[in-house]
C-alpha cells in the first residue's frame, strides 16, 4: 500500500493564477481531508469529506474548492492563489472519520508571490 | 470553543533524560485524544489515540496518559532519533476535525 500521497511536492503560484493539489489514498478509508499548516500555528481543517459524492466546509474553507468523485482521490482547488495561501498542505484520510488513526500524506509546499 | 494548548513550545533533553510533555484540553464531549510525531518536511505520523481519562497507553519509550483536562507524553530515556515535533489534537464528539495544538519541539542530544 502506498498510503495517502500528495503531488506535487512542492509549486510556486503568481497571485490570480489558479491550480489544483492532487491527494490519492488507497486503504479505501471513506473519510479524507484537508489541513493547512503554518508556522507558530497548528494545523486547521480546509476541508473534508465523509464519501463520495459528500464534502463539508472547515475551519479556514475560504478560496479553496473541493470536490470527491470517488474513494480514493480528494484533490483541492485554488481557485485565485492569493500570497495568505502560501502554506504546507496536508492531506489525510482514516477508516470513517471516528475516532481512529488519521494517516497523512506527505505534504505539498505552496508559495504565492 | 474547543482548545488545545501544548507546552513547552520546545525541549532540549540529554539522551537519558527522561520528561513529559503537556497537553491541555477544553472540548465539548471529547471522542479522542491524538497524539502525533512529525519530522521536519514530512506529514504527522500517527502515536497514539486516548478516549476516555485515565487511559495510557506504551510504544517504546513514549507513555501517554489522559486526564479529563489534559493529557501527558512521557518521554523515558529518550534517544535523538526521538527528535522532532509532538503534536496533540483532539476530536470533539459532535463533529470531525482534529483540532491540533501548536506542538511541542524536542530535541535529544548525544
Amino acid at each position: 500500500n502506498a498510503g495517502v500521497t500528495q503531488t506535487p511536492k512542492f509549486q510556486v503560484l503568481k497571485t490570480g493564477q489558479s491550480m489544483t493539489l492532487q491527494c490519492a489514498q488507497d486503504m479505501n478509508h471513506e473519510y479524507m481531508s484537508w489541513y493547512r499548516q503554518d508556522p507558530g500555528m497548528g494545523l486547521r481543517l480546509i476541508h473534508y469529506s465523509v464519501g463520495a459524492g459528500i464534502t463539508d466546509q472547515g475551519e479556514v474553507p475560504n478560496g479553496y474548492n473541493v470536490s470527491r468523485s470517488t474513494t480514493e482521490d480528494f484533490p483541492l482547488r485554488l481557485l485565485s492563489a492569493a500570497p495568505s495561501q502560501t502554506s504546507v498542505y496536508f492531506c489525510a484520510s482514516s477508516y470513517d472519520g471516528g475516532a481512529n488513526e488519521q494517516f497523512f500524506g506527505p505534504g505539498t509546499r505552496l508559495t504565492v508571490l | 470553543e474547543d482548545q488545545v494548548t501544548q507546552s513547552p513550545e520546545a525541549l532540549r533533553l540529554q539522551e537519558g533524560e527522561s520528561s513529559s510533555l503537556n497537553c491541555s484540553y477544553t472540548v465539548s464531549g471529547l471522542r479522542g485524544l491524538f497524539w502525533y510525531r512529525q519530522d521536519p518536511g514530512k506529514g504527522p505520523e500517527f502515536l497514539f489515540t486516548l478516549y476516555s481519562a485515565g487511559e495510557e497507553k506504551e510504544k517504546e519509550r513514549l507513555k501517554a496518559t489522559l486526564t479529563k483536562k489534559e493529557s501527558f507524553l512521557h518521554i523515558t530515556a529518550p534517544k535523538p532519533e526521538d527528535s522532532a515535533t509532538y503534536l496533540c489534537a483532539v476530536q470533539a464528539n459532535s463533529g470531525y476535525a482534529l483540532n491540533f495544538g501548536k506542538g511541542t519541539s524536542l530535541l535529544v542530544t548525544p
